[in-house]
């Protein structure tokens, strides 16, 4: 049973406008959640957290909303730019530090 | 240097082979991890090790076995693999394993190919 779900597998998106990348899961023991940026031939890269207590967290371009009665979360960024194309995991923590990941979206940005 | 160095960043190996991957972390951090991720397929935790102890096997099979012989490096120690092993394996480093934001920072990947 995966506990963390990314159901789109890829994204384009146009760049200057938005992107929003889903995920959702059914743990309600996660507590914390992230979201990497991955590029080809290279390990991810940690972009953006937030903590279940929280509903928005915001970093330049990038906010990442919680709604945990839906148990969903998602990353927009805007504008987009090519340079984001990536592929982008969501991770979700329990308090004892163990991530469990999502599959991935590749988000494709065109200029 | 990157925080987290992976070595071989790609090797082929054969079933019969024996080889291993290494993990060096310049961070100074106390948990190291090793994750697979094969293709279309969520990152899969295989090991965590926490002040140089193992902390957490996630049902992996014998044929790998890591090492940690200190809070720096981390080993997989691969034998008698099979083709489905054939996955990008990836290394990486927190402050504190249950601490902290759980933010890992990952290694690059050794892509391994078993004939």
């Amino acid at each position: 049973d995966q506990q963390v779900k990314q159901n789109s597998p890829s994204l384009s998106v146009q760049e200057g406008r938005i992107s929003i990348l889903n995920c959702d899961y059914t743990n309600s023991m996660f507590d914390y959640f992230l979201w990497y940026k991955k590029y080809p031939a290279e390990g991810p890269t940690f972009l953006i957290s937030i903590s279940s207590i929280k509903d928005k967290n915001e970093d330049g371009r990038f906010t990442v909303f919680l709604n945990k009665s839906a148990k969903h979360l998602s990353l927009h960024i805007v504008p987009s730019q090519p340079g984001d194309s990536a592929v982008y995991f969501c991770a979700a923590l329990t308090n004892a530090g163990k991530s469990t990941f999502g599959d991935g979206t590749t988000l494709t940005v065109k200029p | 240097e990157t925080g987290v160095t992976q070595t071989p960043r790609h090797l082929v190996m054969g079933m019969t082979n024996k080889k291993s991957l290494k993990c060096e972390q310049h961070l100074g951090h106390n948990a190291m991890y090793w994750y697979k991720q094969s293709a279309k397929k969520p990152l899969e935790l295989m090991f965590v090790y926490n002040f140089k102890e193992q902390t957490e096997n996630n049902s992996v099979p014998s044929r790998f076995s890591p090492e940690c012989p200190n809070s720096s490096h981390l080993f997989l120690h691969l034998h008698t693999l099979q083709p489905e092993d054939s996955a990008l394996y990836l290394c990486a480093s927190s402050p504190d394993r249950g601490q902290g934001t759980g933010e890992l920072f990952f290694g690059e990947g050794s892509r391994l190919t078993v004939l």
